[in-house]
């Protein structure tokens, strides 16, 4: 199965700063690469879809790019409601699979 | 917009079966694919695997032997049964909703259910 690498496992930030998280994946997934935020007590929300398309009602501050094994999220001005935990998840084979998460945290 | 409500018994013994019910709120249960994905405490996400109201489900590798999934469209209900428990299965339960047009991403999620299994 592809196994998805985030990094950093912890991002530590201050509201306004811009956010780069990373996805790495252990083989070639094309561009078949989603990102969802979970919050504390709520369930996973899609963030992007296909490495680069924002999902519906997704804010403009939230970017994707990458391709084939490399993919990052961007973030570029941190809101207080972006403090989270992102993960990312490839459809590019089966079995799907998601990446351990990145937290992002008040710095 | 769809809502998704997990639901079944929370604490269970080793080598029981856990039996989940996911309860869709609209009709678009025979429109879309199903996926049932857990989150072990302290760890990431992992696929279980996903039902359409017709064909075969497709199941991950990793819990194929253990796992069987099924859909009561008349109900709008999806079920999920795990066999042969350890603590290993000590999660939260998510059901979701496959993307429309590209059905292995997930646009709406139940907010999860937290299967404990110990003696």
């Amino acid at each position: 199965e592809i196994v998805l690498t985030q990094s950093p496992a912890t991002l530590s930030l201050s509201p306004g700063e811009r956010a780069t998280l990373s996805c790495r994946a252990s083989q070639s997934v094309s561009n078949y690469l989603a990102w969802y935020q979970q919050k504390p007590g709520q369930a996973p929300r899609l963030l992007m879809y296909d490495a680069s398309n924002r999902a519906t009602g997704i804010p403009a501050r939230f970017s994707g790019s990458g391709s084939g094994a490399d993919f990052t999220l961007t973030i570029s001005s941190l809101e207080p409601e972006d403090f989270a935990v992102y993960y990312c998840q490839q459809r590019g084979k089966w079995p799907l699979t998601f990446g351990g998460g990145t937290k992002v945290e008040i710095k | 917009q769809v809502q998704l409500q997990e639901s079944g018994p929370r604490l269970l013994k080793p080598s029981e079966t856990l039996s989940l019910i996911c309860t869709v709120s609209d009709d678009s249960i025979s429109n879309y694919y199903w996926s049932w994905i857990r989150r072990p405490a302290g760890k990431g996400l992992e696929w279980i695997g996903r039902i359409f109201s017709s064909g075969s489900p497709n199941y991950n590798p990793s819990l194929m032997s253990r796992v069987s999934m099924s859909m009561d469209t008349s109900k709008k209900q999806l079920s999920l049964k795990l066999s042969s428990v350890t603590a290993a299965d000590t999660a939260m339960y998510y059901c979701a909703r496959g993307t429309k047009g590209v059905d292995n991403y997930f646009d709406y999620w139940g907010q999860g259910t937290l299967v404990t299994v110990s003696s």
